[in-house]
Formats: C-alpha cells, structure tokens, sequence
C-alpha cells in the first residue's frame, strides 16, 4: 500500500523568509510524486511532479522540490514567501502502474505573516 | 485551457435523499477519479475509471456508485445520505500512466441537512 506522511500540520513564516514543507512517502517501486495547493473553498491546484530525471523540480509560483530516494522524502521548498503563499499544501503519491490512485498526505497548512 | 469540469458546485439535500454528482474529464483523458474530501481532511479516494470501466476502489461507500460513460464523463450516485457524506467531492482526470499529473475539477460541496 502507497501512504504519504506530512508530519507538520502547520508550518508559519515571516514573509520574505524560505519556506519548507516536508513530505516522505512509502509506493511499491518508484514514484510519480506530487504538490498540490488548496485555498479555502477552492479545488486542488498542481503546483510540481516529479516523474524521472532531475531530483530539482522546479514548479508553478516559484515554489520547488526535491526528490530524495534514500531518504524517501519530497520536500517542498520556496526560498522567499509571500503572504499569498498562506494556504493548505498536499503532498501526493502514486505508483507508475496505469491506473494507480493518488494518495495524498494529511495535508499541511502554511501561514506566510507580512 | 478546458479543465475538469463538475457539476453541480453546491447542493443541499436531506437525509436519506439521493444526489448525483457529475465530471467531466479534459479532453482525451480516458482516466478519471473521485475524491472524497470531508472538513479539515485530506482528500480521500472514492473510485476510478479507465475506458469506462472501473479501475480502482477506494473506501466507497455501498451507498453509492458511480460510472463512467461513452463521452468519458462521469457520474457519481449516492443513495440514502447521511449526515456524514457532507463533504467536497473532487473529480480529477489523467491520461492513463497519470505521468502528466491529475487535473482536478472545482469540486461539489454537498451538505446533508
């Protein structure tokens, strides 16, 4: 079974400073991993994947992560927030299998203070 | 760019009534999947579809069912809701190795009174 872990429920920065969101991951095989970015009330927006090839992915919004396999992890990373950036972050998961689900972790809320 | 489109975006029902939810995928997406996502969670998978055939089962209640259709779009049925089933329902669709990303629609918040 594929799982994804966010262990902070929420993460505060100062604006203008870098923001981290951690994510590890469990998926049989290699992954197809994902951020997504949800404002209140709003659908899931994609922000990155990661599908092969560079470990850097660079994504939407100047937000980017990195893929660490021995590490399992998928942080994701942007090095000057803005307070627009405040909103809840998913990190998500699927195995290369046509077909496979998504599954998201628990979700991690970002509150960017001016 | 077309996007996945849902429908309706809100809807009210009483208890034990039925609702049908439904989605339509990006042009040439064949794959699609409904989410269930209640207050203060994380989206959880309900179902998928691939080739209107059932491809995946989540933690889909037997109260409700869902199919995917001719066009590609799809519909999801919920029979004798609960309190419970209130929550946004996101639909997404891919291409079938999903290697471009899930595109999910706006959502429908269903709230059972």
């Amino acid at each position: 079974a594929q799982s994804v872990a966010q262990p902070e429920d929420q993460v505060n920065v100062a604006e203008g400073n870098p923001l981290t969101v951690k994510c590890t991951y469990s998926v049989s095989g290699n992954p197809y991993l994902f951020w997504y970015v949800q404002y209140p009330n709003r659908g899931l927006q994609f922000l990155l994947k990661y599908i092969t090839g560079d470990n850097l992915v660079k994504g939407s919004y100047g937000f980017e992560a990195e893929f660490n396999k021995s590490q399992t992890s998928f942080h994701l990373k942007k090095p000057s927030a803005l307070v627009s950036d405040s909103a809840l972050y998913f990190c998500a998961v699927r195995g290369r299998a046509a077909g496979n689900k998504l599954t998201f972790g628990g979700g991690t809320r970002v509150l960017v203070k001016p | 760019a077309a996007g996945v489109i849902q429908s309706p975006r809100h809807l009210i029902k009483e208890k034990r009534e039925t609702a049908t939810l439904k989605c339509y995928p990006i042009p040439r997406h064949d794959t699609v999947y409904w989410y269930q996502q209640g207050p203060g969670q994380d989206p959880q998978f309900l179902i998928s579809f691939y080739e209107k055939m059932q491809s995946d089962k989540g933690s889909i209640p037997d109260r409700f069912s869902a199919q995917q259709f001719s066009d590609y779009h799809s519909e999801l049925n919920m029979s004798s809701l609960e309190l419970g089933d209130s929550a946004l329902y996101f639909c997404a669709s891919s291409t079938p190795t999903g290697n471009y990303g899930y595109t999910f629609g706006s959502g429908t918040r269903l709230t059972v009174v």
